[in-house]
């Protein structure tokens, strides 16, 4: 089955520092997300993308926050300034269509230490 | 708003044991109902789905059947194997809505 690949798995910053998190889609999808999860705690929604713009966005996505598809492959989550609430396993995923009951494909999680 | 929430962990059971994970969510309108589950050091892949009142999801031999009465969707297998222990996520998603709404996991470990 096709796969979702996330780099690097793991990513220790200093606070204040920028981030960059990769990902790269399934090459036939369309509609592009980042999740996240903070230990304990349950997988938020980040964002969605669709059509090379920001489709939804959750109150947690905050200007700190961007996302970008930078060569038709890549999908990258940028992080300006971390902070040390910034701490969590980062997913994405993808989907063809976007449909309500289509399932998403995920990445394998990039674990972000903020320091 | 959405929300969803689901049997705390961590749970542990014998292998050919009967497992229940419970999920009760919350939503507005109606929305399609799903399990994920994440083996070690990999990423969240779907399990199960159903997408209205009274359906059943079914994969693996695991079974969830969208309750609305009960506003539930609770797991089931009728006989666990080792290779079943991983993380399992219930999820909302409404319709017009592009995001998941997860519970907080359910970590399971199959004991031989």
């Amino acid at each position: 089955e096709p796969e979702v690949t996330q780099t690097p798995s793991h990513q220790v910053t200093q606070m204040g520092q920028e981030v960059i998190l990769r990902c790269v889609p399934i090459s036939n999808h369309l509609y592009f997300y980042w999740y996240r999860q903070i230990l304990g705690q349950k997988v938020e929604f980040l964002v969605s993308f669709y059509n090379n713009e920001i489709s939804e966005k959750s109150e947690i996505f905050d200007d700190q926050f961007s996302v970008e598809r930078p060569d038709g492959s890549n999908f990258t989550l940028k992080i300006r300034s971390t902070k040390l609430e910034d701490s969590a396993m980062y997913f994405c995923a993808s989907s063809m269509t976007g449909a309500t009951n289509e399932k998403l494909f995920f990445g394998s999680g990039t674990q972000l230490s903020v320091l | 708003g959405n929300s969803v929430t689901q049997m705390e962990g961590p749970v542990t059971l014998s292998e050919e044991a009967f497992l229940t994970i419970n999920c009760t969510y919350t939503a507005t309108g109606y929305p399609s109902l799903f399990w994920y589950v994440q083996y070690p050091g990999e990423g969240l892949q779907l399990l199960l789905k159903a997408t209205k009142a009274d359906d059943k999801g079914s994969n693996k031999g695991f079974e969830a059947t969208y309750r609305k009465e009960t506003t539930s969707f609770h797991l089931e297998k009728g006989s666990v194997q080792v290779s079943d222990s991983a993380v399992y996520f219930c999820a909302l998603r409404e319709i017009g809505n592009e995001k998941l709404t997860f519970g907080t996991g359910t970590r399971l470990t199959i004991i031989p």
